[in-house]
This record gives C-alpha cells, structure tokens and sequence, in this order.
C-alpha cells in the first residue's frame, strides 16, 4: 500500500517569513495530492490540492509542487501570519474524480509562527 | 449548515458496549469516507462508498466493524464490542468529482 512520509514533524518560523513542508509517497499509481490544515480540535480542512498531471499550483500565499520522477511534493506558505499556526498534512491517493481508494495521510507538521 | 455533519460529537462507553455514529455529507456528493484519527496522528482511511456501494476497506476495519450507506446519502458507522484501543476521533469525509474531500467534525469516541 501507500505510503506517506512528512517532514519536518515541527516547524517554528518568524511571521512574514516563508514555510516549506515536503513529503514523499511510496506508490507510483498515486496522481492526487491535498493538503489538510488542522487547528487544534477541529477538523482536517483541505486548503490546495494537485494532480499528476500538474507540477504546480498557486493560491495566494500557498502553493504546492510536485515532482513525480522524484516521487516528492512540497507546500509553500509565503509572508507566514500567525493564523497560519497549525498542524499541516499531506496526502496522496489513486484518485479523486475517478473513484479508486481513500487517502494515505502523512503524520503532520505542526507549524509555529512566531511574532 | 450545507457541510459534512456527524452525530453524535463526542460519545463515551463502556468497553464491550456496541456504538454507532452517523454521517450526513454534502447534499450532492456521491462519495463517502470514514477514517480514524488518534492524538498525534494524521487520520487513517477505514472504508469509501461511491452511492450505496461499499468499494474498499482498509484492513484496520476489523470484523467488529462495519459501515452502511443504504441509499447512498447518509452513513452508519458500527463498533461492536468496543475495546479501549478503538478510542479515537472518527471523521467523514465526502467528495464529488473532481472536487477533493471534506471532513465533518468528527465524533470523538471514548471506550473506558
């Protein structure tokens, strides 16, 4: 099966400065890639996702790349404010729009932005 | 509310007692997830309905659980005979299309 390997598992940068998370998947058939911001005690809420068919995609401060060859996709956070501060997952799967299996999460990373 | 609901939010047993949670997705997604979340942990994938049709389940779904989705709109989560290890946060999820999955809040579950 799938599996997601998440560095790092801890994160501490100074507000306004940039956040990058990498991860890195076992199986070669995965082609969807979300990634879930997790605030304490609340639920997982997915904030970009990418498909294989896409090495990079950008909204506004986040952005996400992927590098199939390499089997590695990153999340970019830019200009980091402290609403920011959450744990962070990433995923990867067979599909999402053509059916197939549920995610393989990542173990998280709890990112701290610092005033 | 038009997202992901889950009943009951929170549920407290005794061991070897059976629980079971429901999950009402959003109105026009056809796809339903279960997973399970413990402290510390990224949630882990449990089963997926596509309608009605139960299409994968993972092998951490142990015979003392079992989900339906009889007419492909809400689901029911079972736990029989429930043990302290199956104390957890357990989330649904559902998804359309192309469009990625998003979680209810989650029914946490505490086995004493």
């Amino acid at each position: 099966g799938e599996n997601v390997e998440q560095h790092p598992s801890t994160l501490s940068v100074q507000e306004g400065d940039s956040a990058v998370i990498k991860c890195t998947y076992s199986d070669s058939a995965s082609n969807y890639f979300p990634w879930y911001k997790q605030e304490l005690g609340k639920r997982p809420q997915l904030i970009i996702d990418i498909r294989s068919n896409v090495g990079e995609k950008k909204d506004q401060r986040i952005a996400v790349t992927l590098n199939k060859t390499a089997k590695h996709f990153s999340l970019h956070i830019t200009e980091t404010q402290p609403e920011d501060s959450a744990v962070y997952f990433c995923a990867a799967s067979r599909g999402s729009g053509g059916g197939a299996d549920g995610l393989t999460f990542g173990k998280g990373t709890h990112l701290i932005i610092q005033p | 509310d038009t997202g992901v609901s889950q009943d009951p939010r929170h549920k407290i047993t005794k061991r070897g007692q059976n629980v079971t949670f429901r999950c009402d997705p959003i109105s026009e997604h056809n796809r339903l997830y279960w997973y399970r979340q413990t402290l510390g942990q990224g949630p882990e994938f449990l089963t997926y309905f596509q309608n009605e049709a139960q299409l994968e389940k993972s092998r951490l779904l142990s015979d003392r659980f079992s989900a339906e989705r009889p007419k492909g709109s809400f689901s029911t989560l079972e736990i029989q005979r429930t043990e302290q290890g199956d104390s957890a946060m357990y989330l649904c999820a559902s998804s359309e299309g192309a469009v990625g999955e998003y979680f209810g809040p989650g029914t946490r579950l505490t086995v004493t």
